[in-house]
């Protein structure tokens, strides 16, 4: 069964930093890109950044929102992404979904595998 | 960016009726849309792709169409378990964009 599992959520500090993953299974994650996507309680969804395969040198992107404060790497011998996030602000308090493309591979597509989503609360 | 509007943002409808729910971008996206239904607490489900193709296991009664910037998705009749919030999502161009969903009620 094809699968990705977020962990490390929880509650942070405003100005502090958490780092998330998500593990995957089932798939050739080698080969896919790798989202992350957020939805603060009773929102809407929205796309927070990706991370190419080495195809693609690893290359990154962000949204305008997190772009400088996030950071998201992989480790494709443990078939993990990561979730950097420093200078934690309260609207960044959410559900943040890990997810690939539909293909499985690195080119514009649906996404299609979800994984259940780990929880950020920023507060004080 | 491109923003995608969805309308309406919610709808109430009887069991075995059939409903529509649009779906409008900014700018040209060919058809590189997608429709997701989410179940509160649960995460996003795939439900068509490419405009109008369906994802897998998703049932008959679903429906999509559409191109560049107006697209529709259509449940024939709808059953209980449909009721949900239902999102498109363009992905033609950076950063990808979600609609602000539709919350479908069943009477």
């Amino acid at each position: 069964e094809e699968q990705l599992v977020e962990s490390g959520g929880g509650l942070v500090q405003p100005g502090g930093s958490l780092k998330l993953s998500c593990t995957a299974s089932g798939f050739t994650f080698s080969g896919s890109a790798l989202h992350w996507v957020r939805q603060a309680s009773g929102k809407g969804l929205e796309w927070v950044g990706r991370v190419r395969s080495k195809a693609y040198d690893y290359a990154t992107a962000y949204a305008a929102s997190v772009k400088g404060r996030f950071t998201i790497s992989r480790d494709d011998s443990t078939d993990t992404a990561y979730l950097q996030m420093n200078s934690l602000k309260s609207e960044d308090t959410a559900v943040y979904y890990c997810t690939r493309y539909r293909s499985g591979s690195d080119k514009f597509d649906a996404f299609d595998i979800w994984g259940q989503g780990t929880m950020v609360t920023v507060s004080s | 960016e491109i923003v995608m509007t969805q309308s309406p943002a919610t709808l109430s409808v009887s069991p075995g009726e059939g409903v529509t729910l649009s779906c409008r971008a900014s700018q040209r996206i060919s058809n590189n849309l997608a429709w997701y239904q989410q179940n509160p607490g649960q995460a996003p489900r795939l439900l068509i792709y490419g405009a109008s193709a369906r994802a897998t296991s998703v049932p008959a009664r679903f429906s999509g169409s559409g191109s560049e910037t107006e697209f529709s998705l259509t449940i024939s009749s709808l059953q209980s378990e449909d009721s949900a919030v239902y999102y498109c999502q363009q992905y033609s161009d950076w950063p990808l964009t979600f609609g602000g969903g539709t919350k479908v009620q069943i009477k």
